[in-house]
């Protein structure tokens, strides 16, 4: 079972505009992480936020956490060609062992 | 990550077939875990071992089995393959003192 749904499945956009992708949980959790996946390859890992915080970034990566309303959002600003990819937000809901579960993902195309 | 390794990197075999998928890492992270990435879905949890003596299952363990025959190397066996055993698998690590996980380039799998 999947923990986390994305929105939207897939997003087309301009290079140099942003992109904001979605990600709604079910359960609570100890830390949320997004991951990125070029075609057919393994996932990187881009951010983490604890339930804690509220919002964070990383170079053009912003991610905000609303633990109330069970969900994040990843905005990637100035976006560029390579940052077409897959993205997927993973929850750990705590108790030990780094255990995450998944979302479904956001497909994103940066056109030139 | 380059850290972490998988074989083969692809694999065809017949239904009925035992098949084993190996990781291997050089990162000295103690918590190993399989993956498996349906096409258009997220990743889900086989297993995971948080050490040598310590394998646990996943969502969605029936089919599979596992070994952790060192800290390093983590393999994962299909003792009776079927057709929708087709997918991505892959291999991450972790270590106890941070919560990101680091991912090999996976398997591709189909059983024909």
């Amino acid at each position: 079972s999947q923990q986390g749904e994305e929105d939207p499945q897939a997003l087309s956009i301009q290079e140099g505009e942003n992109a904001t992708m979605n990600c709604s949980y079910k359960t609570s959790i100890n830390n949320l992480q997004w991951y990125r996946q070029n075609s057919g390859r393994g996932l990187v890992h881009l951010i983490l936020i604890r339930s804690n915080e509220r919002e964070k970034h990383s170079g053009r990566l912003r991610v905000t956490l609303d633990t109330s309303k069970k969900s994040s959002s990843l905005l990637i600003t100035a976006s560029r060609a390579a940052d077409t990819a897959s993205y997927f937000c993973a929850t750990d809901a705590g108790g030990g062992g780094n255990k995450l579960t998944f979302g479904t993902g956001t497909q994103l195309k940066v056109e030139l | 990550d380059a850290d972490v390794t998988q074989t083969p990197r692809n694999r065809i075999t017949k239904t009925g077939k035992r098949i084993m998928l190996e990781c291997s890492q050089t990162k000295g992270h103690d918590r190993m875990y399989w993956y498996r990435q349906d096409p258009g879905l997220g990743l889900q949890l086989i297993y995971y071992s948080f050490d040598v003596k310590d394998i646990n299952k996943g969502e969605i363990s029936d089919g599979y089995s596992v070994s952790r025959q060192a800290q390093a190397k983590f393999s994962l066996s299909l003792e009776s393959a079927i057709p929708n055993q087709t997918a991505l698998y892959f291999c991450a690590t972790s270590d106890f003192r941070v919560d990101e996980q680091f991912f090999g380039p996976g398997t591709r799998l189909t059983v024909l």
